[in-house]
């Protein structure tokens, strides 16, 4: 079974400041990981996601994550904050091996950007 | 349409009554997805069809629970004796072919449920 930890349920930063949004997961198989941001009022928004081949990926809005294999973890980053990204992030996998319709999902990190 | 569209928003149900969300995915979209978020959490899934076929139906937590989508576009989750536990969002997703790792799956903006 495939399990999704982010390490930081809440994440206040500073307009312009560099952002680290953490996620662990737990398979004894390879996975797809993926990140989803989700603003206020609206739906789940795809970021990037990891299939295959170079470990870092680099998704819309300026974000970028890195696939570490031998830590299992898929950080999230962002060189320079806006206020604009304040919103609750998911990571999420799913087994390569399931129909593709079940995603694992964390419990989601709310980051609040502060001018 | 030019997203996936939930219907009604919010729902207010009284325990024990039976609810149905409907879910409308974009125009031609193969694969269509039902996820439960409760508050604070992640969203959990549901069910899974492709066309009007149900592939996955794991994730409903009761037999309470029951998904179709008879004609292979709109889709109706329907709770039957809803209790308190299924206070949550409901999501729908949808996707033009496959899962979440072929092509981008797209989220509407869910249906609040509250059973009080």
């Amino acid at each position: 079974a495939q399990s999704v930890t982010q390490l930081d349920s809440q994440v206040p930063v500073f307009e312009e400041a560099p952002v680290e949004l953490r996620c662990n997961y737990s398979s004894s198989v390879s996975v797809y990981l993926f990140w989803y941001v989700q603003y206020p009022n609206q739906g789940l928004q795809l970021l990037l996601k990891y299939l295959s081949g170079s470990t870092l990926v680099k998704g819309i809005n300026g974000f970028e994550a890195e696939f570490n294999k031998s830590q299992t973890s898929f950080h999230l980053r962002k060189p320079s904050v806006h206020i604009s990204d304040t919103a609750e992030y998911f990571c999420a996998v799913s087994p390569p091996y399931n129909q593709g319709g079940k995603l694992i999902f964390g419990q989601g990190t709310e980051l609040s950007v502060k001018p | 349409g030019a997203g996936v569209s939930q219907s009604p928003r919010y729902k207010v149900a009284k325990r024990g009554q039976d609810v149905a969300l409907r879910c409308d995915p974009i125009s031609g979209h193969v694969s269509l997805f039902w996820y439960q978020q409760a508050l604070g959490q992640g969203p959990e899934f549901l069910t899974y069809f492709q066309n009007e076929a149900q592939l996955d139906k794991s994730g409903l937590p009761s037999d309470r629970f029951f998904a179709e989508r008879p004609e292979g576009s709109v889709s109706t989750l329907k709770i039957q004796r809803t209790q308190q536990e299924d206070s949550a969002v409901y999501l729908c997703a949808s996707s033009l072919e496959g899962g979440f790792m072929n092509t981008e799956a797209f989220f509407g903006q869910g249906t609040r449920l509250t059973v009080v």
